[in-house]
């Protein structure tokens, strides 16, 4: 039981560049998510699904795009990528689509991307 | 959905017992209070859950008044290896809480 991956590990790319942020999981959680973490700021929202084709925004979405076509994969896109996108994106999930009792957010290990 | 509010970093000496409180005014009827722990290069990991009074595991316990406007993680005897940051977080079945929305967390640290 693999949980949550990411893909990759680390990514540097020059400004305007687009990449995909790849994130699956195998526990057929019907929730997932994209987060941000820049130093001092916490986890901050990006995007999140409840189930295959559904996506919603979060607290930061310019920039990014997401589409969920399979319950276990949510790709995260940087269509133009900027230096303000430099940061660490963490995804996660839950069984369901809220939290409810026993039923916390799994993240993965997350991306480390530098945009120069 | 919930707010949360935490202190920014604590200190402690290995073997004390540690106790983190959250505060969360807006707190919603079925709204549960989750803890996740952080470690450098590391995603978050879940600690304990609990909607009301007191929850027990076999690393944390969790306190919750009966206004719920805050929640207490308590850490007994800390050790070097639970230096790491520690986030409330605040939802349930409501509106709005499919946005997962963490505070800055509580940066931990232990001191030998």
């Amino acid at each position: 039981n693999a949980g949550v991956t990411q893909t990759p590990k680390f990514q540097v790319l020059k400004t305007g560049q687009s990449m995909t942020l790849q994130c699956a999981q195998d526990m057929n959680h019907e929730y997932m998510s994209w987060y941000r973490q820049d130093p001092g700021m916490g986890l901050r929202l990006i995007h999140y699904s409840v189930g295959a084709g559904i996506t919603d925004q979060g607290e930061v979405p310019n920039g990014y795009n997401v589409s969920r076509s399979t319950t276990e994969d949510f790709p995260l896109r940087l269509l133009s990528a900027a230096p303000s996108q430099t940061s660490v994106y963490f995804c996660a999930s839950s069984y369901g689509g809220q939290i409810s009792y026993n039923s916390p957010l799994h993240f993965g290990n997350g991306t480390r991307l530098t945009v120069t | 959905l919930a707010k949360t509010t935490q202190p920014i970093s604590m200190d402690s000496y290995e073997g004390q017992e540690v106790n983190i409180t959250c505060s969360h005014n807006n707190i919603a009827t079925n709204d549960y209070i989750t803890w996740y722990q952080q470690f450098p290069s590391q995603g978050p990991r879940f600690i304990i859950q609990g909607y009301k009074t007191k929850v027990t595991n076999e690393v944390a316990s969790l306190f919750i008044p009966a206004d719920r406007k805050s929640s207490t993680l308590s850490l007994p005897r800390v050790s070097l290896s639970d230096t790491a940051v520690y986030y409330c977080l605040v939802g349930g079945t409501g509106a709005g809480s499919y946005q997962l929305t963490f505070g800055k967390g509580t940066k931990l640290s232990v001191i030998p």
